[in-house]
């Protein structure tokens, strides 16, 4: 059964400060990876998806990287502002014979003015 | 404008009684999701449907029940064999077609038993 994990589970970091957030998971069987982000009492924002023939996709100052084979992807924030706070969660997509998001459970960003 | 629109927002239950939560998506989406998230855990699998009028248990299905009677539409309902259902849910949909498709998700349904 594929399982995803988040380190860390929080992190508070001064604005302007460049941060990377960790997922592993524990079956490289996948179809893709999806990063997220989820604003307090709010639904999921899409913010990059990765197919599993690729190695890393970018949006601004959001770099997302995966290395199937080990079972790790990073997200990498640059540049950090104050409205970046929210929980990011990573979701893997299986095998066909499983379609829906295995997901981690997050790690909430507290980024200080 | 496309998306995904839960309702209610908030939801009250009594204990004993089933509530429905409603999923629409005007996205021409094959494929339906319902998660549950409980605070400070990541989201867990209900149901999902890839195709009208089918739709396979996920990981926490006790309790919940589904139809999908229509593309646009994925209501789920919350019976009163569930014994812990407060929690917030999430719909989510997707294109059911190869590696580079992403899945959408609508705002959410807080449900709170009372």
């Amino acid at each position: 059964k594929q399982e995803v994990t988040q380190i860390p589970a929080a992190l508070s970091v001064p604005e302007g400060e460049n941060l990377v957030l960790n997922c592993s998971f524990t079956d490289s069987a996948i179809y893709n990876l999806q990063w997220f982000r989820q604003d307090p009492g709010k639904g999921l924002t899409s913010l990059l998806l990765i197919q599993s023939s690729q190695r890393e996709q970018t949006s601004g100052r959001l770099n997302a990287s995966l290395d199937k084979s080990s079972g790790r992807s990073t997200l990498y924030i640059a540049a950090s502002q104050p409205g970046d706070s929210a929980t990011y969660l990573c979701a893997v997509r299986g095998t066909p014979g499983r379609r829906a998001l295995t997901f981690g459970s997050g790690t909430r960003l507290q980024v200080q003015p | 404008d496309g998306g995904i629109t839960q309702s209610p927002k908030y939801l009250f239950r009594k204990e004993g009684q089933n509530v429905t939560l409603s999923c629409e998506q005007n996205l021409n989406h094959d494929a339906m999701y319902w998660y549950r998230q409980d605070p400070g855990q990541g989201l867990r699998l209900i149901y999902y449907s890839q195709i009208v009028n089918d739709f396979q248990k996920g990981d926490i299905a006790e309790g919940y029940s589904v139809s999908r009677e229509k593309k646009e539409s994925f209501p789920l309902t919350v019976t009163s064999a569930q014994k812990n259902p407060t929690a917030f849910y999430l719909c989510a949909s997707r294109v059911d077609r190869g590696a580079g498709t992403e899945a959408f998700f609508g705002q959410g349904t807080r449900l709170t038993v009372v």
